[in-house]
């Protein structure tokens, strides 16, 4: 019940082109569902989150889309970029963050 | 306003030898958490702390791990008679409050040889 599973494991995606990363879990005492971006060596940070009161959230080119009677959520990259190329992971949060096994993106020159 | 820093970078150790593994908040930030991140995965909650509550550690592997947070700031995380399994990155992370926007050190990364 506690776990968030991601997918896909690895994405590649050409310059330009939309990245799509999506989300499922169980526990709908689920509040809170951020995003973390994380480069090699570095902790991850925080890149968007929304809560389940709404379905989307844009901020530039990331968007989150939330579905709450599916207990679905996806990470949309638009125009996505080879510094965009990183790990990707999905979380949930009641408490404590759960986090989902990440996504490796990489973005095509 | 410096982030999240941890201590040491990176930390070789012989199996069976104990190491500490040090965290350094964002000031003013009441809740602390710790992560330990293996090759190729995703974060494993290992504990955490909020304020003077009692902390939890539902997340910690086994009783060889255990970690202290000393006024309320920085905080410690010990792994006695350490196995090489216990090789991974460890990632700090620490909030305004509970349920706020997560903060991450750069980690530790732990060789057990």
């Amino acid at each position: 019940q506690q776990q968030v599973k991601q997918s896909p494991q690895s994405l590649i995606v050409q310059k330009g082109g939309i990245s799509i990363i999506n989300c499922a879990y169980e526990n709908t005492a689920f509040d809170y569902f951020p995003w973390y971006q994380q480069f090699p060596g570095k902790g991850p940070a925080l890149l968007i989150a929304i809560r389940p009161d709404v379905s989307e959230k844009k901020e530039g080119r990331f968007t989150i889309s939330f579905n709450k009677s599916a207990k679905q959520f996806s990470l949309h990259i638009m125009d996505s970029q080879p510094g965009d190329s990183a790990t990707y992971f999905c979380a949930a949060s009641f408490q404590k963050l759960v986090f989902g096994t990440g996504t490796r993106l990489l973005v095509s020159p | 306003g410096a982030g999240v820093s941890q201590s040491p970078s990176n930390k070789v150790t012989e199996k069976g030898k104990d190491v500490e593994l040090r965290c350094d908040p964002i000031s003013g930030h009441t809740a602390l958490y710790w992560y330990r991140q293996s090759l190729g995965q995703g974060l494993e909650f290992l504990i955490y702390f909020q304020g003077n509550s009692a902390p939890d550690k539902s997340g910690l592997p086994s009783d060889r791990f255990s970690a202290e947070r000393t006024g309320g700031s920085v905080s410690t995380l010990t792994i006695q008679r350490t196995q090489q399994e216990d090789s991974a990155v460890y990632l700090c992370a620490s909030s305004f409050r509970q349920g706020n926007e997560q903060f991450f050190g750069p980690g530790t990364r732990l060789t057990v040889l």
